[in-house]
């Protein structure tokens, strides 16, 4: 089975261009999380999908973010204009439908360096 | 708020030697507990966790973790580390049964066994 995809691994962008990041989820898993670690602290929580629909974006930090999730499939983060703020690892989970909390399990990708210049 | 903090950022261990990586968690409502790990070039797997019951709990690859409500810790342990031990190791938790997959996380320690 395959895992959760990230694409690209790594990124180098200059300020003020736009980046895309894209996650592939594990098939059939409804849920859709985008978290992100910056410059070696903790991993913070962006937003969570339920299939196309997005659950809770209360990590969003700006208007310069967007996540959409097509057809409740892959998702895309897409951000624009870059800052220099936003270098950092951007990961990627997913898990299956309402499961309960004593049985959710969240898979992670591998993430997506991205480095603003 | 509620946070997770992770007392050490670096721990370099001597391979067999035991080892125990501390955690602290604020919180003023029940949380559930997880450890998780990420090796080099690969996604955070989940190591162990704690919902309820039992305050001692296992975890793959011989871990095991305690959860000390007075304390307010969630430290993890192993008795002998090994190599394929070295990883980063991030502690988290989940605020309430509905919250899903967002959990805060610690900032991470890094785990070095040395030969």
């Amino acid at each position: 089975e395959a895992g959760v995809t990230q694409f690209p691994s790594h990124s180098v962008i200059e300020k003020g261009q736009t980046v895309t990041l894209r996650c592939d989820p594990i098939s059939g898993h409804d849920n859709l999380y985008w978290y992100r670690r910056v410059m070696g602290k903790e991993i913070k929580f962006l937003l969570h999908f339920v299939k196309e629909s997005k659950q809770d974006e209360s990590g969003m930090p700006n208007n310069r973010f967007l996540a959409e999730r097509t057809g409740g499939t892959y998702s895309t983060l897409k951000v624009q204009p870059a800052e220099l703020e936003d270098s950092g690892v951007y990961f990627c989970a997913s898990s299956q439908g309402d499961r309960g909390v004593a049985n959710e399990k969240l898979f992670f990708g591998s993430g997506t360096q991205l480095s603003v210049l | 708020a509620q946070s997770v903090t992770q007392l050490d950022s670096q721990v370099p261990v001597f391979e067999e030697a035991p080892v125990e990586l501390r955690c602290n968690y604020s919180s003023s409502v029940s949380v559930y507990l997880f450890w998780y790990v990420q090796y080099p070039n690969q996604g955070l797997q989940l190591l162990l966790k704690y919902l309820s019951g039992s305050t001692l709990v296992k975890g793959i690859n011989g871990f095991e973790a305690e959860f000390n409500k007075s304390q307010t810790s969630f430290h993890l342990r192993k008795p002998s580390v090994h190599i394929s031990d070295t990883a980063e190791y991030f502690c988290a938790v989940k605020k309430g049964w509905n919250q899903g997959g967002k959990l805060i996380f610690g900032q991470g320690t890094e785990l070095s066994v040395k030969p």
